[in-house]
């Protein structure tokens, strides 16, 4: 099994511009979600679905724009790039009706300069 | 206040030695908990969730106790492949499922 997966695994983006981080997974689950990760800071949560057509904002939503058309699929889109957005980002999916942890994508880094 | 907290470190200790970290976290209402490994320049796996009971996975013992809002978790006979970032987590009620982290403690096991 693929698992979740992330692409691009690395990005450098000037300020300003746009761009789609994407993220799927193959496991049938309901719950995704997207964590950003600062040196310091811990992973903090941009938003997350619980399903197809269902998305919500986490603690740190803005700047971020999140859709989620289909179970497999949760792509979290940058509208308008700045540097504060220098971070590693992960995907995250769960089984909505078990209690056990999340399984992440390998990451995203990306770099706005 | 953060909502989960954790002694960044980092611990150095010998090969073979016994360590623990502690985590607090400050919701009442928050219901399951877990412990995270991440290497560096990695995503964080899954380690062990950890129950009201305590529970004991090899080397590795967590605790929990809901009256002091406090986690542990126990690493016995530490290996150089035991040096990574461990984060505690905690899950908040109700429908949102989503995890709280802390910043993490990392270990560096030594030869």
């Amino acid at each position: 099994n693929a698992g979740v997966t992330q692409t691009p695994k690395f990005q450098v983006l000037k300020t300003g511009q746009s761009m789609t981080l994407q993220c799927a997974q193959d496991m049938n689950h309901e719950y995704m979600s997207w964590y950003r990760q600062d040196p310091g800071m811990g992973l903090r949560l941009i938003h997350y679905s619980v399903g197809a057509g269902i998305t919500d904002q986490g603690e740190v939503p803005n700047g971020y724009n999140v859709s989620r058309s289909t179970t497999e699929d949760f792509p979290l889109r940058l509208l308008s790039a700045a540097p504060s957005q220098t971070s590693v980002y992960f995907c995250a999916s769960s089984d909505i009706w078990t209690v056990d942890g999340y399984t992440f994508g390998s990451g995203t880094r990306l770099t706005v300069v | 206040r953060k909502e989960v907290e954790q002694d960044p470190g980092p611990f150095n200790v010998p090969e073979g030695a016994t360590v623990a970290f502690n985590c607090t976290y400050s919701n009442s209402a928050s219901q399951s908990f877990f412990w995270y490994r991440q290497d560096c320049r990695k995503e964080p796996k899954l380690l062990m969730s950890v129950y009201s009971s305590g529970n004991e996975d090899g080397r590795f013992t967590a605790q929990l106790n809901r009256a002091s809002q406090y986690i542990s978790l126990l690493i016995r006979d530490s290996k150089l492949s035991d040096s990574a970032t461990y984060l505690c987590v905690v899950t908040s009620s109700g429908g949102r499922r989503a995890l709280t982290f802390g910043s993490g403690t990392r270990l560096q096991v030594q030869p």
